[in-house]
């Protein structure tokens, strides 16, 4: 079983350049999430996905675009990649169940650095 | 004021010993409160979900007091393998939705043999 799946685990990228970072789940879950954790700032939400079909913002959406392809798949593209967008990229899913006390399942991540 | 905040330590403890993070939250109507690790360059793991009567996992126990808005965990017995941050989580949604979870910067422990 393996979870949440992230590729790749580690892009270098120039000032500028695009490009997606793909994020699959076999767990079944409807809501999948994208987070930036950068050091001393914890995990923040980029955009959300809480069923297929639907994407929202979250926390820091600036710069980030996102797809919900399927139940399983949720990418998030940077359309011109800035330094200030150097972080570790982390992928969730969860299940969508009323109560809300439901955890999240994260991907290992993936490692950008612009330069 | 941060919504979730956390003492960063670093916790600095000898194995065998207790010791507490506690953790605070703004929202007073938030829903579900957990506690997930994260081992260096790892990514953050569920830990446990935190009830309002408190509960225990083994040598970890997890307490919530919605009238000062913290939430504690206290681990006995420490391990080398306990070293790790420990990140707070809180739901802030009214609507008990799971959509949006906060988290805290986190807590570093290490565990010294």
């Amino acid at each position: 079983n393996a979870g949440v799946t992230q590729t790749p685990k580690f892009q270098v990228l120039k000032t500028g350049q695009s490009m997606t970072l793909q994020c699959a789940q076999d767990m079944n879950h409807n809501s999948m999430y994208w987070y930036r954790q950068d050091p001393g700032m914890g995990l923040r939400l980029i955009y959300y996905s809480a069923s297929e079909g639907t994407t929202d913002k979250g926390e820091v959406p600036n710069g980030y675009n996102v797809s919900r392809l399927n139940k399983r798949e949720f990418s998030l593209r940077l359309e011109s990649a800035a330094p200030s967008q150097t972080s570790v990229y982390f992928c969730a899913s969860s299940e969508a169940k009323r109560g809300g006390n439901q955890p999240q399942h994260f991907g290992d991540g993936t490692r950008l650095s612009i330069l | 004021r941060k919504e979730v905040e956390q003492d960063p330590g670093p916790f600095n403890v000898p194995e065998g010993a207790t010791v507490a993070f506690n953790c605070t939250y703004s929202n007073s109507a938030s829903q579900s409160f957990f506690w997930y690790r994260q081992d260096c360059r790892k990514e953050p793991k569920l830990l446990m979900s935190v009830y309002s009567s408190g509960n225990e996992d083994g040598r970890f126990t997890a307490q919530l007091n919605r009238a000062s808005q913290y939430i504690s965990l206290l681990i006995r017995d420490s391990k080398l393998s306990d070293s790790a941050t420990y990140l707070c989580v809180v739901n802030p949604s009214s609507s008990g939705s799971a959509r949006q979870l906060t988290f805290g910067s986190g807590t570093q422990l290490t565990v010294l043999p």
